[in-house]
């Protein structure tokens, strides 16, 4: 069975720190996305990376895929109060047509 | 692009009744849909996955007779929670792809409470 450990389960800073979200796993994944959700709302995809030692940046978010591709993580810079949210890496296998293997999520809270 | 719909957001039912959500992509041909279930501050629980024309699979756990699936086009799936309970009540979430990359785009969800 794959799984997705993800880290740390919850994370409560002032605006302004810098944070890394871990995800890891022992299975070798076909890509990786992260997603932010808001309560009450559907996860929205914020990157897809696939390439083993891929670095995308989206404003103050980096991601990067392990070299390995079984792991990944995601820096924010300068954390905002808009930041604020549930994070979710979820790993795509090989088998077409497959649903996505999700971690079980960062919650996120940025306080001003 | 790659938006997805659900209808209705929120919806509330008596015990027993039955309660239909809809998942439609509206700007692409999704080739596979899935239902997922999420408890608060937790993550997806997935339910099943749906491919056009064909019969759902559903994981471990989940009751296919209890949560009925349709998928009748590739841009519309339906979930339906026969005879609902109150342990049924939870934020229901699709998503779909298309053929190709393993991005999933999510439905905005649907909230039910059975009363």
């Amino acid at each position: 069975t794959q799984l997705l450990e993800q880290s740390p389960q919850f994370l409560s800073i002032q605006e302004g720190e810098n944070l890394t979200v871990y995800c890891n796993s022992s299975s070798v994944f076909s890509s990786l996305q992260w997603y932010r959700q808001e309560p009450g709302e559907g996860p929205v995809l914020l990157v897809t990376v696939v390439t083993g030692g891929e670095v995308k940046k989206l404003k103050r978010l980096t991601f990067q895929f392990g070299d390995a591709r079984k792991d990944s993580s995601l820096h924010i810079t300068a954390a905002q109060p808009g930041d604020t949210g549930l994070y979710l890496c979820a790993g795509g296998r090989f088998e077409a047509g497959t649903a996505l293997i999700f971690g079980k999520g960062t919650t996120l809270s940025v306080s001003s | 692009g790659a938006v997805v719909s659900q209808h209705p957001s929120w919806v509330i039912c008596k015990s027993g009744t039955s309660v239909k959500i809809e998942c439609r992509s509206l700007d692409f041909q999704a080739t596979t849909m899935f239902w997922y279930r999420q408890f608060p501050k937790q993550s997806l629980m997935l339910m099943a996955t749906s491919n056009e024309g064909s019969k759902a699979t559903y994981e471990q756990g989940v009751e296919k007779d209890k949560f009925l699936i349709n998928h009748a086009s590739l841009t519309l799936s339906t979930l339906t929670v026969t005879s609902a309970h109150p342990e049924d009540s939870s934020f229901y979430i699709c998503s779909a792809r298309f053929s190709g990359p393993a991005e999933q785009y999510f439905g905005p969800g649907t909230r039910l409470t059975v009363t």
